[in-house]
């Protein structure tokens, strides 16, 4: 099956600069990447996603880079404000047999973004 | 449009005692998740429902059980709780198939004492 691993766990940084969490996999096969948001006491929302057949996409002041030949992606938050304060997590696919596809989610890393 | 909706929100159970949480979509997705979250552990798949009429096994299945009642709904079982079932529970839906988003529902908050 998919192995996820997410660092760092935590990170702080000041309002205004950059925040970057980095995840690994272990299945070559894995063609698609999402990161999600989750804030307290809510439930996980998708914020950005990469499929594999381009390195990078943005939206906004978010970005995603993929290097399939190292087998890592990671998310890239530019201009961090106080509301960017959440816990990120990635996630890779894992093909389960008979067609299903689950989701294997990295350890998450709690990004607080001090003003 | 409500998206996933789970409840109850919050339950406090003593151990072993049984209890259902509940899950629905209005979203027409195919599949459909149950994830429990503990700290420093990540979302941990406990079942899920690749189409209507199919459940399987996730990452630990063990001490739940799941009904996928219909398309929309997709209850988790605990028959006899046990205090290391202490979580916070996610259901989530998604259109079937690989690279396809998940949504999840806000959780329900679940102590077992």
């Amino acid at each position: 099956g998919e192995n996820v691993e997410q660092h760092p766990s935590t990170l702080s940084v000041q309002e205004g600069d950059s925040a970057v969490i980095k995840c690994t996999y272990s299945d070559s096969a894995s063609n698609y990447f999402p990161w999600y948001k989750q804030e307290l006491g809510k439930g996980p929302q998708l914020i950005i996603d990469i499929r594999s057949n381009v390195g990078e996409k943005k939206d906004q002041r978010i970005a995603v880079t993929l290097n399939k030949t190292a087998k890592h992606f990671s998310l890239h938050i530019t201009e961090t404000q106080p509301e960017d304060s959440a816990v990120y997590f990635c996630a890779a696919p894992a093909y389960s047999g008979a067609g299903s596809y689950q989701l294997t989610f990295g350890k998450g890393t709690k990004l607080s973004v001090i003003p | 449009n409500a998206g996933v909706t789970q409840t109850p929100k919050f339950q406090v159970l003593k151990t072993g005692q049984s209890m259902t949480l509940q899950c629905a979509q209005d979203m027409n997705h195919n599949s459909m998740y149950w994830y429990r979250q503990d700290p420093g552990m990540g979302l941990r798949l406990i079942y899920y429902s690749a189409s209507e009429g199919t459940t399987d096994k996730g990452e630990v299945p063990n001490g739940y059980n799941v009904s996928r009642l219909n398309k929309r709904e997709f209850s988790l079982r605990l028959e006899s709780a046990a205090p290391s079932q202490t979580s916070v529970y996610f259901c989530a839906s998604s259109e079937a198939g690989p690279g396809q988003p998940q949504h999840f529902g806000d959780g329900t908050r679940l102590s077992i004492l």
